[in-house]
C-alpha cells in the first residue's frame, strides 16, 4: 500500500511569509507525528496527534507554529511569519497505534528554505 | 535531560569490512530503543528496535544491535557491509512508560562504504 506522503517536496519562501505543509498518513494509522530536521542535527519532535484526542504540542518551538488534523486523515503544519531559522526538512510520520512499541513510518519530508 | 549521543558523525569503511556505529542515550526511566536508516533521497526506515527481552536485536539487511543497560548504549553492528549500506543512520529512543512514542533522536552517523 501507499506510504506516508508529504507535499510540497520543496518550498522556498521569503522571510515573513506564511507556509503550509501537508502530510497524508498511511490509511488506518491513528497516530501522526511531525518532526523538524535542521542541517547537521537530529530530528526534533514537534507535535503528535492521536485520533480525536487533543494533540501534544510540547515540541512546537514558538506560537508561529501550529498544526491541524481532522480525525485520522490529512494533517497540515503551518508556520506563520517565517524566519530564516525555520529553514529545515519537516518530516511527518504515522503509526498504527500510539504505543511506544509500535513502528513509525516516515514520509520523504518537505525541505523548507526561508530566504 | 533526555538525549542521544552518536559520537561519530561519519564512518568510512571498505566493502565487506565489519562496522559498528555507536549510540549512547541518557534517560532516568526505562526506554525503547530504535535504529533508523535514511538512504539518499529517501525517507527514514526502521532498521531494528529493542523493546524488552534479549539484549541482542536483529534487524533488516543483516544489521544487529546490542542493548547494554549498564553502559546506556545501543550500538549497531554489521559483520560485512555492502556498497548499498551507504546511508545516514539515526539512533533514537522513547520512554516506555508514556502514552505515545515521542522519539528523541541522535544527530546521525553517515556510513560511507567504498570498494
Amino acid at each position: 500500500g501507499a506510504g506516508v506522503s508529504q507535499s510540497p517536496s520543496n518550498k522556498v519562501t521569503e522571510k515573513g511569509k506564511d507556509v503550509e505543509l501537508r502530510c497524508d498518513p498511511i490509511s488506518g494509522h491513528t497516530a501522526l507525528y511531525w518532526y523538524r530536521q535542521r542541517l547537521g542535527q537530529g530530528l526534533e519532535f514537534l507535535i503528535y496527534f492521536q485520533g480525536n484526542s487533543a494533540p501534544d504540542k510540547s515540541g512546537l518551538p514558538s506560537d508561529r507554529f501550529s498544526a491541524e488534523r481532522t480525525g485520522e486523515s490529512v494533517s497540515t503544519l503551518t508556520i506563520q511569519r517565517t524566519q530564516q531559522e525555520d529553514s529545515a526538512v519537516y518530516l511527518c510520520a504515522s503509526s498504527r497505534t500510539s504505543g511506544g512499541e509500535d513502528t513509525q513510518y516516515f514520509g520523504p519530508g518537505t525541505r523548507l528554505t526561508v530566504l | 535531560a533526555q538525549s542521544v549521543t552518536q559520537l561519530d558523525s561519519q564512518v568510512p569503511v571498505f566493502e565487506e569490512a565489519p562496522v559498528e556505529l555507536r549510540c549512547n542515550y541518557s534517560s532516568s526511566v526505562s526506554v525503547y530503543l530504535f535504529w533508523y536508516v535514511q538512504y539518499p533521497n529517501q525517507g527514514l526506515q526502521l532498521l531494528l528496535k529493542y523493546l524488552s527481552g534479549s539484549t541482542l536485536v536483529k534487524g533488516i539487511n543483516g544489521f544487529e544491535a546490542e542493548f547494554n543497560k549498564s553502559q546506556t548504549s545501543f550500538h549497531l553492528r554489521k559483520p560485512s557491509v555492502h556498497i548499498s549500506d551507504t546511508a545516514e543512520y539515526f539512533c533514537a529512543f522513547c520512554r516506555s512508560n508514556t502514552g505515545f512514542q515521542k522519539l528523541v533522536f541522535g544527530t546521525g552517523t553517515r556510513l560511507l562504504v567504498s570498494p
